[in-house]
C-alpha cells in the first residue's frame, strides 16, 4: 500500500519555541491531507483538513494561528506548532489521500510525539 | 455533526476466543465506516470498511456488521491472537474527513 511518512517521530522542545512536523506521501500525490491530535488513551481528534495549494480548513476550537498548516505540494504538508506550551504536548498524526481514490486510501503516518518542556 | 462512540473502553479475551468490539454513531447520514487498529506509538492501521448499503462485510479473520436502524456497528475478530492486542477505533465519514470514536483497548492473554 501507499506510504505516508511523518518527521520527526519524536521531538522535545522548550516552551515558547516553534516546532515543525512534516507529512510526506512517498509514492502517491496527496491532494488532501488531514491532521489529527491524540492525547494519551484518547481518540484521534481532527484538527484540520488541507488541500494542496489552498488554505487549510480548521475544526472548531483549533487555533489556526497557533497550528499553522502548509500544503504547498502534492507530496508534502507541514504542521507548525507556534509558541508551544506544555499543554500542546501530544501525539500528532497526519493522513493523506490522493485525488480520485476511495477514502480507504487515506493512509496514516506513524505519528509525531511532541513534548514541550 | 457526527459523533462516534464505543461501548466499552477495554476488552480482555483469551487467545483463540472470538472478540466483539462495538461502536455507535450519531449521524444517520453517515454512509461509510472504517475500523482501525492502533498499536502503541504508531498511527492507525486500516482493518476493514463498510458502506451503508451493506450490513455485513468479511475480511481475513475479521467481520464488520452494520445496523443502520440503531446506528451501531461491530467488529468481530475470530480466533483472537496476542498480536491482535491494540486499541481499536471505529471511524465514520463526515464530509471529507474521518471522525474517530473513543477506542477500545483489546488485551489478549495466552
Amino acid at each position: 500500500g501507499a506510504v505516508v511518512s511523518q518527521h520527526p517521530s519524536w521531538v522535545i522542545c522548550k516552551s515558547g519555541t516553534s516546532v515543525k512536523i512534516e507529512c510526506r506521501s512517498l509514492d502517491f500525490q496527496a491532494t488532501t491531507m488531514f491532521w489529527y491530535r491524540q492525547f494519551p488513551k484518547q481518540s484521534l481528534m481532527l484538527m484540520a483538513t488541507s488541500n494542496e495549494g489552498s488554505k487549510a480548513t480548521y475544526e472548531q476550537g483549533v487555533e489556526k494561528d497557533k497550528f499553522l498548516i502548509n500544503h504547498a505540494s502534492l507530496t508534502l504538508s507541514t504542521l507548525t506548532v507556534t509558541s508551544a506550551h506544555p499543554e500542546d504536548s501530544s501525539f500528532y498524526i497526519c493522513s493523506a489521500r490522493g485525488g480520485g481514490v476511495r477514502v480507504t486510501e487515506a493512509f496514516f503516518g506513524q505519528g509525531t510525539r511532541l513534548t514541550v518542556v | 455533526g457526527e459523533s462516534v462512540g464505543l461501548h466499552l473502553p477495554t476488552l480482555s479475551v483469551q487467545e483463540g476466543d472470538n472478540s466483539i468490539i462495538n461502536c455507535a454513531y450519531s449521524n444517520s447520514a453517515s454512509d461509510y465506516f472504517i475500523w482501525y487498529k492502533q498499536e502503541s506509538g504508531k498511527g492507525p492501521q486500516f482493518i476493514i470498511d463498510i458502506r451503508s448499503n451493506m450490513d455485513k462485510r468479511q475480511g481475513q479473520r475479521v467481520t464488520v456488521l452494520l445496523n443502520k436502524t440503531v446506528k451501531h456497528l461491530s467488529l468481530q475478530i475470530a480466533a483472537t491472537q496476542p498480536g491482535d492486542s491494540a486499541v481499536y477505533f471505529c471511524a465514520a465519514l463526515a464530509g471529507t474527513a474521518l471522525i474517530f470514536g473513543k477506542g477500545t483497548t483489546l488485551s489478549v492473554s495466552s
